[in-house]
C-alpha cells in the first residue's frame, strides 16, 4: 500500500516551462518534506511544510501543503536543465520516528 | 557545513554472509534513521534510534537486521544473514533533536549481494 502517491512518475520538459508534481494520501501528515535525489546520491531537503496551506517559496521552486495536510504540490517555473533530478515527498504522521516516502517523479528538462 | 558521512560507498557480499554498514551522523545530533532504496524503487524507512534504542521499525526491519550505536559517532546496520533481496542503496539520516523534524541523509552504501 502506497501511502503517499506522487504523480506524474515521468515528466520530460523544454527548458522555460512551468511545471507542477503532486504528493497525495488519504492520511493526515504532521509534515511534508520535498527531497531532490542525484542518481547514486542520499535525497538532499528542499523543503519542509508544516501548517496547513502553508506556501513556501525557494527561488523558481513553490511548495504548498493542503488546508487539510493530506497534500502537497512543487511547482516549478521556468523550469531549467539543472532542475532534472528525482524529486520525493516523504511525510510524518504523527511523530518523527517514522517517514514514508512517496515513489517519485523524475523529472527531465531538455535545454 | 557538517554532514552525515557513510562507509563503505559499496559492499559487495556472498549471499549468507554477514554485513555492517556504518553511519557517522552529524555531531550533537540526537535522532539517528536507516532507509534502503531499491534500483528503481522508492525510498523505504527501516528503522528509527534514539537514546540507545529503536523508536520505530518497519516491517522490513525483521530479526535478520540490527542498529548499534557502539561509540558517541557511530551509527551501524548489521544484516546477519545477507540474503539477493537485500542489494539495495542503504541511507542513513540523522536529525538533531525533538523540535526539527529536518533530516540529513547521508550518500549511501550500495549493497550488492551476489
Amino acid at each position: 500500500t502506497q501511502l503517499l502517491e506522487q504523480s506524474p512518475q515521468f515528466l520530460s520538459i523544454q527548458e522555460g516551462e512551468n511545471l507542477t508534481v503532486y504528493c497525495n494520501s488519504s492520511s493526515v501528515f504532521s509534515s511534508l518534506q520535498w527531497y531532490r535525489q542525484e542518481p547514486g546520491e542520499g535525497p538532499v531537503l528542499l523543503v519542509t511544510v508544516v501548517t496547513g496551506g502553508e506556501v513556501k517559496k525557494l527561488k523558481r521552486l513553490t511548495f504548498q501543503f493542503g488546508d487539510a495536510r493530506k497534500d502537497s504540490s512543487l511547482h516549478i517555473t521556468a523550469a531549467q536543465p539543472g532542475d532534472t533530478g528525482l524529486y520525493l515527498c516523504a511525510g510524518a504522521l504523527y511523530n518523527f520516528n517514522k517517514f514514508y516516502f512517496g515513489s517519485g517523479t523524475k523529472l527531465n528538462v531538455k535545454p | 557545513e557538517p554532514e552525515v558521512t557513510q562507509t563503505p560507498s559499496h559492499q559487495v557480499t556472498q549471499m549468507g554472509q554477514e554485513v555492517i554498514l556504518r553511519c557517522v551522523p552529524i555531531s550533537n545530533h540526537l535522532y539517528f534513521y536507516w532507509y534502503r532504496q531499491i534500483l528503481g524503487q522508492k525510498v523505504e524507512f527501516l528503522v528509527s534510534f534514539y537514546n540507545n534504542e529503536i523508536s520505530e521499525k518497519s516491517e522490513i526491519f525483521d530479526d535478520q537486521f540490527s542498529v548499534e550505536r557502539p561509540d558517541g559517532s557511530n551509527f551501524t546496520l548489521k544484516i546477519r544473514s545477507t540474503k539477493l533481496e537485500d542489494s539495495a542503496m542503504y541511507f542513513c539520516a540523522s536529525r538533531s533533536d525533538r523540535s526539527t523534524d529536518t533530516q540529513y541523509f547521508g550518500p549511501g552504501t550500495r549493497l550488492t549481494v551476489l
